[in-house]
């Protein structure tokens, strides 16, 4: 069975940090593109940002509210993915979802995602 | 960034009824849209990828259609697991920019 498992999601101060994991099981996670979605209480889906495979170079790209304080790794010897978050803000509380890019037929070149982990929450209050 | 508007926020509709939710993009994004379900309390999940092709496994009952800028979600005739938030996501370029959602209530 393909499945994401977030964890690390917890309360934190605004100026902390938090790493977030999701553990890959069920495909090859290493040619896997991944990315973090978040979602705010009562509000909808913000794009986090991704991660290519390593044969893609394993570059990353992110969101302009979380760049330069959230790094997003992978670890494909532990098909893990990570997100370190820094420098906290009340406006990053969410439900944080990893995702895998969809890899059937031409599915990957518009890069949807059709495996999501069940999410975590971080919640970022003094 | 790439604004991407749904409409209508929230709709109101029957079990056998069929809805068309609409997604603007703020330039031409192609056919590089995404649509996704959101069921309360769940995660997301993928619907029609390329703005009108259907994710193996889901229900025929969904379509999409549109390029350029403007799209469309049609649900041909609801379930009673359809009523759920839906999602329009751009993936022209990064960041990948989803609409703020269509509330489907019964």
């Amino acid at each position: 069975e393909v499945q994401l498992v977030e964890s690390g999601g917890g309360l934190v101060k605004p100026g902390g940090s938090l790493r977030l994991s999701c553990a890959a099981s069920g495909f090859t996670f290493t040619n896997a593109w991944m990315s973090w979605v978040r979602q705010g209480p009562g509000k909808g889906l913000e794009w986090v940002g991704h991660i290519k495979s390593r044969r893609d170079g394993a570059t990353t790209d992110y969101a302009g509210p979380v760049k330069g304080r959230f790094t997003i790794s992978r670890d494909d010897s532990k098909n893990t993915l990570y997100l370190h978050m820094n420098s906290l803000k009340t406006e990053d509380t969410a439900m944080y979802f990893c995702a895998k890019r969809c890899t059937n037929g031409v599915c990957p070149y518009y890069h949807a995602m059709d495996v999501w982990g069940q999410g975590t929450t971080v919640t970022v209050s003094s | 960034d790439i604004q991407m508007t749904q409409s209508p926020s929230s709709l109101s509709a029957s079990v056998g009824d069929r809805v068309i939710i609409t997604c603007r993009a703020s330039q031409n994004i192609g056919f590089y849209l995404n649509w996704y379900r959101q069921k309360p309390g769940k995660a997301p999940n993928l619907l029609i990828y390329a703005a009108s092709t259907l994710q193996s496994g889901v229900p025929s009952r969904f379509g999409g259609s549109g390029s350029g800028a403007d799209f469309t979600l049609t649900i041909s005739s609801l379930q009673p697991e359809d009523f759920a938030t839906y999602y329009c996501q751009q993936s022209f370029n990064t960041p990948r920019t989803f609409g703020q959602g269509t509330n489907l209530e019964i």
